[in-house]
């Protein structure tokens, strides 16, 4: 298995472009989600999806479009990059939640730079 | 905010010391879960305690979970510097959507050869 796997590893941006972060797993696992890490912020989730067809807002949202169309393929699109989506992104999926809880497994990361 | 706190936001120690790392958090949990970030690399889960537990161990690894005191601790007994690493407590709170968790901002770690 290769896990969860993101594309581009980096990328950089001009203000309002834009672009869209891949993510991938093969663990057959509905749960998958995008978060963003900024330094002394910790990890905040952008959007989920607990299924293909079912997406959900995480906690900071805006700016970021997903999908969800296959099990397998979960992308994040910036709409038109700002200055302040610079960061480091995230991807990451589970099983379903189970009264023996269940643990998330993380991509590599894309580090994104918006000038 | 619904965040875990990891405390000391930074530590330092000599290979061979153990390594303490607390977290607390504010509202009644499922299950806490520690994971480690190395330097560039997505995070890698290490061990979840679910709320009626009180401590669990996985190798040199130790946590315990206190509910009446919302807190939780890892322990890394005889430190490596492979050790050194980024490590975040995140928190399945009951009553969240879905099971999301909520992660705090982190300890950093780093074991000095």
């Amino acid at each position: 298995n290769a896990g969860v796997t993101q594309t581009p590893k980096f990328q950089v941006l001009k203000t309002g472009q834009s672009m869209t972060l891949q993510c991938a797993q093969d663990m057959n696992h509905e749960y998958m989600s995008w978060y963003r890490q900024d330094p002394g912020m910790g990890l905040r989730l952008i959007h989920y999806s607990v299924g293909a067809g079912i997406t959900d807002q995480g906690e900071v949202p805006n700016g970021y479009n997903v999908s969800r169309s296959t099990t397998e393929d979960f992308p994040l699109r910036l709409l038109s990059a700002a200055p302040s989506q610079t960061s480091v992104y995230f991807c990451a999926s589970r099983p379903p939640r189970s009264g023996q809880g269940y643990e998330q497994y993380f991509g590599p990361g894309t580090r994104l730079t918006v000038t | 905010s619904q965040q875990g706190e990891e405390d000391p936001q930074a530590l330092s120690i000599q290979e061979g010391e153990n390594a303490t790392m607390n977290c607390s958090y504010k509202t009644s949990i499922n299950n806490l879960q520690w994971y480690r970030q190395n330097s560039g690399r997505g995070l890698v889960h290490l061990i979840l305690i679910r709320s009626n537990e009180r401590e669990k161990h996985s190798g040199r690894l130790r946590v315990t979970l206190d509910t009446s005191k919302k807190s939780s601790s890892l322990l890394i007994t005889a430190s490596r510097a492979a050790d050194t690493a980024s490590y975040f407590c995140a928190t399945d709170y009951r009553g969240s959507t879905l099971g999301r968790l909520y992660f705090g901002r982190g300890t950093q770690l780093t074991v000095w050869p």
